[in-house]
């Protein structure tokens, strides 16, 4: 299995354009989710989904859209970036069992110029 | 969601054991008590979790207080590759499945 992917693993923007980050999982798992982390920060929650067609608002979903139309694809877009929105973006899956343990991705590092 | 309360950070010798505390004094009875941990320029990595008895797997040991409002991550022989960021969250057993992070714990080894 190759667990979590998260592609890019760096990504540069300039203010106001839209990307797509990618997260793929091969563990069938139903729960996965979108987080960031600032420098010398937690993780924080951007968007959720506990399954395919169903996904949910985080923490901090502003600016943010994200779609789950297979089990295994969960891709985060960017609708217009920001220099706020500088950060890394982590991929996390889990199986709907509850107490299970997440698995988390590489991550992939944006800057937002 | 329930809080939780670490040390900013603590620092260890090599091969000798490490106690990370941890505080939860809101805990509910549905919450789950896990710990992740980041390694450098890495996502985090799940070390253990558990409800209210202590528990043991391959990377670490987690002793839980019997009134359930502190907990502590026990690794018995520290090594260089465990420096790392250490969170303690709480996860409501409920429908909950979302981890809440807070800063953790920067765990120093020194060789």
């Amino acid at each position: 299995n190759a667990g979590v992917t998260q592609t890019p693993k760096f990504q540069v923007l300039k203010t106001g354009q839209s990307m797509t980050l990618q997260c793929a999982q091969d563990m069938n798992h139903e729960y996965m989710s979108w987080y960031r982390q600032d420098p010398g920060m937690g993780l924080r929650l951007i968007h959720y989904s506990v399954g395919a067609g169903i996904t949910d608002q985080g923490e901090v979903p502003n600016g943010y859209n994200v779609s789950r139309s297979t089990t295994e694809d969960f891709p985060l877009r960017l609708l217009s970036a920001a220099p706020s929105q500088t950060s890394v973006y982590f991929c996390a899956s889990s199986p709907a069992t509850l107490g299970y343990e997440q698995y988390f991705g590489p991550g992939t590092r944006l800057t937002v110029t | 969601d329930a809080k939780t309360t670490q040390p900013n950070s603590m620092e260890s010798n090599e091969e000798e054991p490490v106690h990370l505390p941890c505080n939860h004094s809101t805990i509910s009875g549905t919450d789950y008590i896990h710990w992740y941990r980041q390694l450098p320029s890495q996502g985090p990595e799940y070390v253990i979790h558990g409800l209210t008895s202590n528990v043991n797997n391959r990377m670490a040991s987690l002793a839980i207080a019997e009134d359930r409002k502190s907990s502590t991550l026990i690794l018995h022989r520290a090594t260089l590759r465990d420096a790392a960021v250490y969170y303690c969250i709480l996860r409501d057993g409920g429908s909950n499945y979302k981890l809440t992070f807070g800063k953790g714990t920067l765990l120093t080894v020194n060789p």
